[in-house]
C-alpha cells in the first residue's frame, strides 16, 4: 500500500486559513486520498476524499498536485473547534475489501 | 452524534476476566469494522464485516473475537487478554466495504489490569 507523510503538527490562527499538507509519490493510478481527522477523545471523522481533481465540501478543499504526489487540505476558516490531529491516507480501491490505513497524522492547533 | 454508538465507554477489566464491547449503527449500513488505537500509535484495522460476514482478519490474537449477528450490531469478545491489550477501541460502520465515508464510534477505552 502507497504511505503518507504529514507533518507531526501545525498551528493555524483563528479565522485564517489552515493548509495541511501531505505527501504520497508512491501512490497509483487507482488509490484515493482521503482525509480523516481525530478530535481528542472522539472517534475520526471523515472530511473530503478525492482522486486526481480538485474537491470541495461545506468542510474543507482538498487540492491534488498533478502528478499526484503530494496533496494539501485547506480549512478555509479556521475554528477552535477544527482543532484535531488529521490523517491523509491513500486508499486502494480493491475488489474484495478497501481499507484505510491510518498513520500519524498532523497534530493542528488553532489559537485565538 | 455519528449515528454510531459504542458501549461501553470505559472498561477496566483483569487478565483473567472475560468481557464484551458492544457496537451499534443506526444508520443502515452493510458494513462494520473493528480499529485498535493505542497510546501514540496509528489506528489499527482488526476486523471487517460486511453483511454480517467477516471479510477481514487482520492477524488478530485469538483473545479477540468478533461476532456480528446482523448488519446493525457487531460484537468484540475479550478474554485473556494482556496490559498491552489496554487501548481505545474504536468501532466504525459504511454503507459498503467500497464506501468512501466510514462513520466512526466514540470508542471504548480499555484499561488491562
Amino acid at each position: 500500500d502507497a504511505k503518507t507523510t504529514q507533518p507531526p503538527s501545525m498551528d493555524c490562527a483563528e479565522g485564517r486559513a489552515a493548509n495541511l499538507p501531505c505527501n504520497h509519490s508512491t501512490i497509483s493510478g487507482n488509490e484515493y486520498v482521503y482525509w480523516y481527522r481525530q478530535i481528542h477523545s472522539q472517534g475520526p471523522q471523515y472530511i473530503i476524499h478525492g482522486l486526481k481533481n480538485n474537491e470541495t465540501n461545506e468542510m474543507a478543499s482538498l487540492i491534488i498536485t498533478e502528478d499526484r504526489k503530494s496533496s494539501t487540505l485547506i480549512l478555509p476558516h479556521a475554528t477552535l473547534r477544527d482543532t484535531a490531529v488529521y490523517y491523509c491516507i491513500v486508499r486502494l480501491r480493491s475488489y474484495n475489501t478497501d481499507k484505510l490505513i491510518f498513520g500519524t497524522g498532523t497534530r493542528l492547533q488553532v489559537f485565538p | 452524534e455519528t449515528g454510531v454508538t459504542q458501549t461501553p465507554r470505559h472498561l477496566v477489566m483483569g487478565m483473567t476476566n472475560k468481557k464484551s464491547l458492544k457496537c451499534e449503527q443506526h444508520l443502515g449500513h452493510n458494513a462494520m469494522y473493528w480499529y485498535k488505537q493505542s497510546a501514540k500509535k496509528p489506528l489499527e484495522l482488526m476486523f471487517v464485516y460486511n453483511f454480517k460476514e467477516q471479510t477481514e482478519n487482520n492477524s488478530v490474537p485469538s483473545r479477540f473475537s468478533p461476532e456480528c449477528p446482523n448488519s446493525s450490531h457487531l460484537f468484540l469478545h475479550l478474554h485473556t487478554l494482556q496490559p498491552e491489550d489496554s487501548a481505545l477501541y474504536l468501532c466504525a460502520s459504511s454503507q459498503g466495504v467500497r464506501d468512501a465515508e466510514q462513520f466512526f464510534g466514540p470508542g471504548t477505552r480499555l484499561t488491562v489490569l
